[in-house]
């Protein structure tokens, strides 16, 4: 059983559009982030929120943790080819043994241009 | 600093073949962590370690061992290969706990096994 789900698994669009991944879970994190992967590479930290409601943004991205601290979404504006890459989001449980991160299955985008 | 090294990069095992997987990182971080990656499952994470000397297990910590006798280097080792181990093995370090908002974990770039 994953703790963390993500959705979409899959995601093709054209340069451009604007799309929203979701990372959603019955659990309570004391913190969530974000990491995107090339192919043949670790994954990258791209945000960590930690307070019920936080939104923060990264040029592009819109990243946001739900009030309840269940859940996140990330939002690209005006994806470009340079946006494709795999994106993971990963918790933090509440009240977990310090270092113990939980991942989604990730969410693979392709943008065409 | 060259961050996260992980040796080797590919490697192809028998079936009940034991190696071990090298970790070093040059960034005096305390946290180390062991994770493996399959096709639509995510990362999984293995094992973990907060210092030197202490390690714990993560989600899926059978048929693998740690040690952490230096803050820098975390091996992981197999100790008798199985087909169901064929993955992409990674991994990370930080100088917090990595779920922490002051904290960044740094991935190494990976190690592919195989086992036949």
């Amino acid at each position: 059983t994953q703790l963390l789900e993500q959705s979409p698994q899959f995601l093709s669009i054209q340069e451009g559009e604007n799309l929203t991944v979701y990372c959603n879970s019955s659990s309570v994190f004391s913190s969530l982030q974000w990491y995107r992967q090339e192919p043949g590479e670790g994954p990258v930290l791209l945000v960590t929120v930690v307070t019920g409601g936080e939104v923060k943004k990264l040029k592009r991205l819109t990243f946001q943790f739900g009030d309840a601290r269940k859940d996140s979404s990330l939002h690209i504006t005006a994806a470009q080819p340079g946006d494709t890459g795999l994106y993971l989001c990963a918790g933090a449980e509440r009240g977990s043994t310090l270092g113990r991160l939980y991942f989604g299955r990730g969410t693979q985008l392709t943008v065409w241009p | 600093n060259a961050g996260v090294t992980q040796t080797p990069k590919f490697q192809v095992l028998k079936t009940g073949q034991s190696m071990t997987l090298q970790c070093a990182q040059d960034m005096n971080h305390e946290y180390m962590s062991w994770y493996r990656q399959d096709p639509g499952m995510g990362l999984r994470l293995i094992h973990y370690s907060v210092g030197a000397g202490i390690t714990d297990q993560g989600e899926v910590p059978n048929g693998y061992n740690v040690s952490r006798s230096t803050t820098e280097d975390f091996p992981l080792r197999l100790l008798s290969a199985a087909p169901s181990q064929t993955s992409v093995y990674f991994c990370a370090s930080s100088f917090r706990s990595p779920g922490s908002s002051r904290a960044t974990q740094y991935f190494g770039p990976g190690t592919r096994l195989t086992v036949l």
